[in-house]
């Protein structure tokens, strides 16, 4: 069964930082999607990042880009230069294919130090 | 901006009441979705619809039953709301597939179950 771990239960970061999230997951599959989202204090979840596993380049959003290591199962996000408003949880979610179910991490609280 | 509004943001029910989470999409939206979210669990899919009249379960659909009569609207019912049914619910629509489209979500319904 395919899982999605998320070691770090909380980070913290001075503000201007940078930080990497960790991301690790299990899956027998070659073809598969991989995602982070962000939820802030309101609540709204919002897609931050979505990686493709055939696709060798790492996406990027303006501040946000992610690690994708295929072979180690590793998908980390790293956030440059930290702002207050990126204080939110994070979590990393996987599917197999495009209309399967999303797999979700037990996410990641995200604290920024001003 | 699609906007997916869920009728409560915090509920407190009697144990054994009947509970109803009404939640609306503007976006014209095929896919709905219902998680739960719990401390450390992240999100967990309760019932997902693709279309009108049409309900797939997820990974806890026990002690939930789901309602789509109209495109926008896909209501969660508690039958005989518990304890353990005390949590964050989520409510959440795509265009296409889990992977292909973003997830837009609501702002959550946080239920007490007393």
């Amino acid at each position: 069964a395919q899982t999605v771990t998320q070691s770090q239960p909380e980070m913290s970061v001075q503000e201007a930082e940078t930080v990497t999230l960790s991301c690790t997951y299990d899956t027998s599959e070659s073809d598969y999607y991989l995602f982070w989202y962000k939820q802030p204090p309101s609540r709204q979840m919002i897609l931050v990042i979505r990686q493709e596993a055939y696709k060798q380049q790492n996406a990027t959003e303006n501040r946000f880009s992610v690690n994708f290591q295929k072979a180690a199962k590793s998908f980390s996000l790293k956030i440059s230069d930290s702002q207050l408003g990126d204080a939110a949880m994070y979590f990393c979610a996987y599917s197999k294919d495009s209309n399967y179910q999303l797999i979700w991490g037990a996410g990641t609280k995200l604290i920024i130090k001003p | 901006d699609v906007k997916v509004t869920q009728s409560s943001r915090y509920l407190v029910k009697r144990t054994g009441e009947k509970v109803f989470l009404e939640c609306v999409q503007d976006m014209d939206h095929e896919n709905m979705f219902w998680y739960r979210q719990d401390p450390g669990l992240g999100l967990r899919l309760i019932y997902f619809s693709y279309d009108v009249k049409m309900k797939e379960k997820g990974d806890i659909p026990e002690g939930y039953s789901v309602s789509r009569e109209k495109k926008e609207r896909f209501s969660l019912i508690l039958e005989s709301a518990s304890t353990n049914q005390t949590s964050m619910y989520l409510c959440a629509s795509s265009l296409y597939g889990q992977a292909n489209s973003p997830l837009h979500f609501g702002n959550g319904t946080r239920l007490t179950v007393t």
